[in-house]
């Protein structure tokens, strides 16, 4: 079945640094990924998002890359802050019977240390 | 707008007991789901609706049962519970297929004894 598999589980990051978090999906009709993210004890929220028809998206620090020949996706967020400690989610949507089957990735942990 | 609010927010049942957990959406979305969360295992869809009348089976279904009450409504149900349903549940929305955001509940707590 649908799959998708997310690394790393933990980032550990200084503040102002980069942090990456990478995705690959099973699927290749997956057409819509979206990122969320979700603070300790709180509900998942969408950060940004990225259809399939789009290379990379942008939104102030933070910034989504698709490449679909390969079949992966990225979250980048630069000049980290402690306030982006959270765990985040990726995940992948096919297009199924007018509802948004969406896969979701395990989660990374991100750590920003001050 | 409250958006997607679920019921109750913490319990904790013995094995064997049933019990129903109620979300409502006030964003007169079509589609509404239901997700357990679990450590290390990302969110897993249990049911969805597509639409008002409809549900349907998702990834992790055994053991529980749904009802799509209405457009607004759409509650979880756990039989016979399990420990092993121990488990945040995620209620969530959207406004139809594939592209649109997935709004979800603040979620509740549920430990089976």
């Amino acid at each position: 079945g649908e799959n998708v598999e997310q690394h790393p589980s933990t980032l550990s990051v200084q503040e102002g640094d980069s942090a990456v978090i990478k995705c690959t999906y099973s699927d290749s009709a997956s057409n819509y990924f979206p990122w969320y993210k979700q603070e300790l004890g709180k509900r998942p929220q969408l950060i940004i998002d990225i259809r399939s028809n789009v290379g990379e998206k942008k939104d102030q620090r933070i910034a989504v890359t698709l490449n679909k020949t390969a079949k992966h996706f990225s979250l980048h967020i630069t000049e980290t802050q402690p306030e982006d400690s959270a765990v985040y989610f990726c995940a992948a949507s096919t297009p199924s019977g007018g509802y948004n089957k969406l896969i979701f990735g395990a989660g990374t942990r991100l750590a920003v240390h001050p | 707008n409250a958006g997607v609010t679920q019921t109750p927010k913490f319990q904790v049942l013995k094995t064997g007991q049933s019990m129903t957990l109620q979300c409502a959406q006030d964003m007169n979305h079509n589609s509404m789901y239901w997700y357990r969360q679990d450590p290390g295992m990302g969110l897993r869809l249990i049911y969805y609706s597509a639409s008002e009348g409809t549900t349907d089976k998702g990834e992790v279904p055994n053991g529980y049962n749904v009802s799509r009450l209405n457009k607004r409504e759409f509650s979880l149900r756990l039989e016979s519970a399990a420990p092993s349903q121990t488990s945040v549940y995620f209620c969530a929305s959207s406004d139809g297929g594939s592209g649109n955001t997935i709004y979800f509940g603040e979620g509740s707590w549920l430990t089976v004894v």
